[in-house]
């Protein structure tokens, strides 16, 4: 079946500028969560939707990041006014989620770089 | 919050070679364990996952070791091959709480001719 997607797959802006990056997690996936890897680093979470509940944001590095989740399934991720030090892949991942075991695996998307000049 | 440490960074073992890769954990509430490997500009995937009821994993290869005393955890990649080249991370989670998984910096991995 289809995976989870992301678009667009690359992204050059100006400094200054807004950008929206977005993810379509798998079907029925309840939980999503967006990433940010810097080259040769890790992966940074940024925030994590689960269901209906108040989105986890604690990872988001400043008030210029914001993400929106409508209808429990698309995500979209704001970088507001961006700045050099903002770009990075920014990868989506969505999981079924719950208590049960084997729910929590995250299938990644093929993320968006993003270039800030 | 959860903090995971990933140790080493880069690794570079003779194909062949066992290659073991070690992470520690701080929140001893964490239960769920899962390594991801990410191959040169592809996502990372799941390759093998361990929960806290459990000390040892066994998948093929592949091997994951917990150890809850000391909040460490290992991957053990035994026969390496080129393919198995990668950067590889650890990660936990507390899944009682919520799904939300903590990430290790990752390990690059070269395996050498």
């Amino acid at each position: 079946g289809a995976g989870v997607s992301q678009s667009p797959s690359n992204k050059v802006t100006e400094k200054g500028k807004d950008v929206e990056l977005r993810c379509d997690p798998i079907s029925g996936h309840t939980a999503l969560y967006w990433y940010r890897q810097s080259l040769g680093q890790g992966l940074e979470f940024l925030i994590y939707f689960q269901g209906n509940s108040a989105p986890d944001k604690s990872g988001l590095p400043s008030d210029r990041f914001s993400a929106e989740r409508t209808g429990g399934s698309v995500s979209t991720l704001t970088i507001q006014r961006t700045q050099q030090e903002d770009s990075a892949v920014y990868l989506c991942a969505s999981s079924l989620a719950g208590l049960a075991g084997g729910q929590e695996t995250q299938y990644f998307g093929p993320g968006t770089r993003l270039l800030v000049l | 919050g959860e903090n995971v440490e990933q140790h080493p960074s880069t690794l570079s073992v003779q194909e062949g070679d066992s290659a073991v890769i070690k992470c520690t954990y701080s929140d001893s509430a964490s239960n769920y364990f899962p390594w991801y490997k990410q191959e040169l500009g592809k996502r990372p995937q799941l390759i093998i996952d361990i929960r806290s009821n459990v000390g040892e994993k066994k998948d093929q290869r592949i091997a994951v070791t917990l150890n809850k005393t000391a909040k460490h955890f290992s991957l053990h990649i035994t026969e390496t091959q080129p393919e198995d080249s990668a950067v590889y991370f650890c990660a936990a989670s507390n899944t009682n709480r919520d799904d939300k998984i903590i990430f290790g910096k990752g390990t690059r991995l070269h395996i050498l001719p």
